[in-house]
């Protein structure tokens, strides 16, 4: 079964600052991999898609990189609307079993 | 706009069933593969199934199989997620979310209802 694992739990920054997190698949996904923010009480967004297309009104300051099994998303100057839950989800394997990281919390 | 609107909070004893719907909007409805996904108290997402609402075809999580039904009416444009015999560890959020390219079964979420509370207890 795929495994989806983000990197770290809980990433500490100051608003300004460069964020970057982590997501690795247990076996290669392609380029099949997306980014979504959440913030409490409400639903997923999407952010990232295709590894590294922004979804529609996503800022810029949003990108994605990496294929296969290693996978990045960078914010690069966090702003305070940026604090939030972010999960990667796979979407190569079907049946999407263990599609979803555990999320990495963005905290102040 | 594309619009998914999800009913309303429920509380359900255990071993009852609970019916969540999502209604669709603002796109040809029987185009896009509904998954949906649930969020226990504090935890991550975890995928349920998946429903194309062109056939009315399914696919469902291997824990849930048995408990879990998705269903669809496609005069309305709302897909449905019965769950049965519920336990305590089903109290969570309950979302629909629409695959981003059309008439494929798997891809990012693009769209995602607010998401319907279902609360376990007796």
């Amino acid at each position: 079964e795929m495994v989806m694992t983000q990197s770290p739990a809980t990433l500490s920054v100051s608003p300004g600052e460069r964020a970057t997190l982590s997501c690795r698949a247990s076996q290669s996904v392609g380029s099949s991999l997306a980014w979504y923010q959440q913030k409490p009480g409400q639903a997923p967004r999407l952010l990232i898609y295709g590894a590294s297309t922004r979804a529609t009104g996503i800022p810029a300051r949003f990108s994605g990189s990496g294929s296969g099994t290693e996978f990045t998303l960078t914010i690069s100057s966090l702003q305070s609307e940026d604090f939030a839950v972010y999960y990667c989800q796979q979407y190569n394997n079907w049946p999407p079993r263990g599609t979803f990281g555990q999320g990495t919390k963005v905290e102040i | 706009q594309v619009q998914l609107v999800q009913s309303g909070a429920e509380v359900k004893e255990p071993g009852a069933s609970v019916k969540v719907s999502c209604k669709a909007s603002g796109y040809t409805f029987t185009n896009y593969y509904m998954h949906w996904v649930r969020q226990a108290p504090g935890q991550g997402l975890e995928w349920m199934g998946i429903i194309n609402p062109d056939g009315g075809g399914t696919n469902y999580a291997q824990k849930l199989q048995g408990r879990v039904t998705m269903t669809r009416d496609t005069s309305t444009s709302i897909v449905y997620m019965e769950l049965s015999s519920l336990r305590s560890d089903d109290t969570a959020v309950y979302f629909c979310a629409r695959v981003l390219p059309p008439k494929q079964r798997t891809g990012a979420f693009e769209t995602w209802g607010q998401g319907t509370v279902v609360t376990v207890s007796s």
